[in-house]
């Protein structure tokens, strides 16, 4: 069946910085990825994701760039603020999702 | 309008007991998904409905847990036997055409 990996499980960042969270996925005819935000005791809620038909997609300070010669995906935020900390999760439309990332932003 | 709605909120079961939990769908959207979640952990797949097709159990622990999906709508998640390592929150999403899924507030089991 489908395998999603997720790096890094964890990532601690000064307010202000960018963080980067690589997905890899193993089906080649996957065609959307997404990434998913949970917040402490909350639902998983979409931030941003990205149909194969294009490379990068940005919304605001967060962005997504997919690789499908080497199946991966990338979330990107720019600028990060305490209200960033949350544990992010990539998806294939299979509906497994990678192990999450638990992003802690300081300021 | 109206989003993802699960029941209970909170159930608290004694090991050995069958539970059924409850997932209210957005109207209109033909995919159902199961999730597992324990604290502090990631989203376990367990099974997906698509349309009137055969639904992917691939994700299924034991054969203690089934769910079928009535009409295309309301989705029910047994578990039988419970065990205490059954303790987590279920999560429950729906989506149109295998994109965006939109997740209920889950129902947390606690088997003692």
């Amino acid at each position: 069946g489908e395998n999603v990996e997720q790096h890094p499980s964890t990532l601690s960042v000064q307010e202000g910085d960018s963080a980067v969270i690589k997905c890899t996925y193993s089906d080649s005819a996957s065609n959307y990825f997404p990434w998913y935000k949970q917040e402490l005791g909350k639902r998983p809620q979409l931030i941003i994701d990205i149909r194969s038909n294009v490379g990068e997609k940005k919304d605001q300070r967060i962005a997504v760039t997919l690789n499908k010669t080497a199946k991966h995906f990338s979330l990107h935020i720019t600028e990060t603020q305490p209200e960033d900390s949350a544990v992010y999760f990539c998806a294939a439309p299979s509906g497994i999702f990678g192990k999450g990332t638990t992003l802690s932003v300081s300021s | 309008g109206a989003g993802v709605s699960q029941s209970p909120s909170n159930k608290v079961t004694e090991k050995g007991k069958d539970v059924e939990l409850r997932c209210d769908p957005i109207s209109g959207h033909t995919a159902l998904y199961w999730y597992r979640q324990s604290l502090g952990q990631g989203l376990e797949f367990l099974i997906y409905f698509q349309g009137n097709s055969a639904p992917d159990k691939s994700g299924l622990p034991s054969d203690r847990f089934s769910a079928e999906r009535t009409g295309g709508s309301v989705s029910t998640l047994t578990i039988q036997r419970t065990q205490q390592e059954d303790s987590a929150v279920y999560l429950c999403a729906s989506s149109s055409d295998w994109y965006e899924q939109y997740f209920g507030p889950g129902t947390r089991l606690t088997v003692t």
